[in-house]
């Protein structure tokens, strides 16, 4: 079956660096997709990987390796507004898009 | 977001009446999506379309329908609402099948 994996909640402190990690079983894989979800909001896209490495946008970058179905995104200075939740979400062979459910992170002051 | 909206924003409704809720881009995005979002699970596929009046199922298709008769409106219909239909549905709008979806702000049903 396909799925992803992601860790329900985590916790940073304002200023930090956090990494969120998915890991992903597809049948077939075209991509993954990182998504931000503000509380009560639609989910807006941050980054897309197909190849393997680390692709950077500005405070956010983005990793994956496709031999071991790993991604993830790495958040640096760490503001008050990124508390949200991070969608990952894997691009299987019929170009389907396959959801995990969300990553809540929680940033404290 | 800019270019995709949907309504109503909110909506309660009985169990057993059809609903129909209302996906409308000004992108001319070929492909259109509508999703359903429960806590604890991820986005779920109910439908989606590649092209005016043509359609597929998703993962969790039972007791929807969809119509697209025009490139901007992208319908979803629930034909009888059950109490498991409540939920927070998402339409999406994507340019090709492996470009990055743009959401609209959702609609929250609550069937009573």
């Amino acid at each position: 079956g396909q799925n992803i994996d992601q860790p329900t909640e985590m916790t940073a402190t304002e200023g930090a660096i956090v990494q969120i990690n998915c890991t992903y079983q597809t049948s077939g894989f075209n991509g993954l997709f990182w998504y931000q979800q503000h509380a009560g909001e639609a989910p807006t896209f941050l980054s897309y990987n197909v190849l393997d490495g680390l692709e950077e946008k500005g405070r956010f970058s983005s990793f994956l390796s496709r031999s071991k179905g790993y991604s993830y995104l790495l958040l640096k200075e760490l503001q008050m507004k990124d508390s949200a939740s991070y969608l990952c979400a894997g691009l299987d062979s019929n170009y389907q898009l396959i959801w995990g459910a969300g990553t809540k992170l929680i940033i404290k002051p | 977001d800019a270019g995709i909206t949907q309504s109503p924003r909110h909506k309660v409704t009985e169990t057993g009446t059809p609903v129909t809720l209302r996906c409308h881009q000004t992108e001319n995005h070929r492909y259109m999506y509508w999703y359903r979002q429960d806590p604890g699970h991820g986005l779920r596929l109910i439908h989606y379309s590649y092209g005016v009046k043509d359609t597929d199922k998703g993962e969790v298709s039972d007791g929807y329908s969809v119509s697209r008769s025009k490139t901007e409106d992208f319908l979803l219909t629930l034909e009888s609402a059950t109490s498991s239909q409540t939920s927070v549905y998402f339409c999406a709008i994507s340019e090709n099948d492996n470009y990055g979806y743009t959401f609209g702000s959702g609609t929250r049903l609550t069937v009573v």
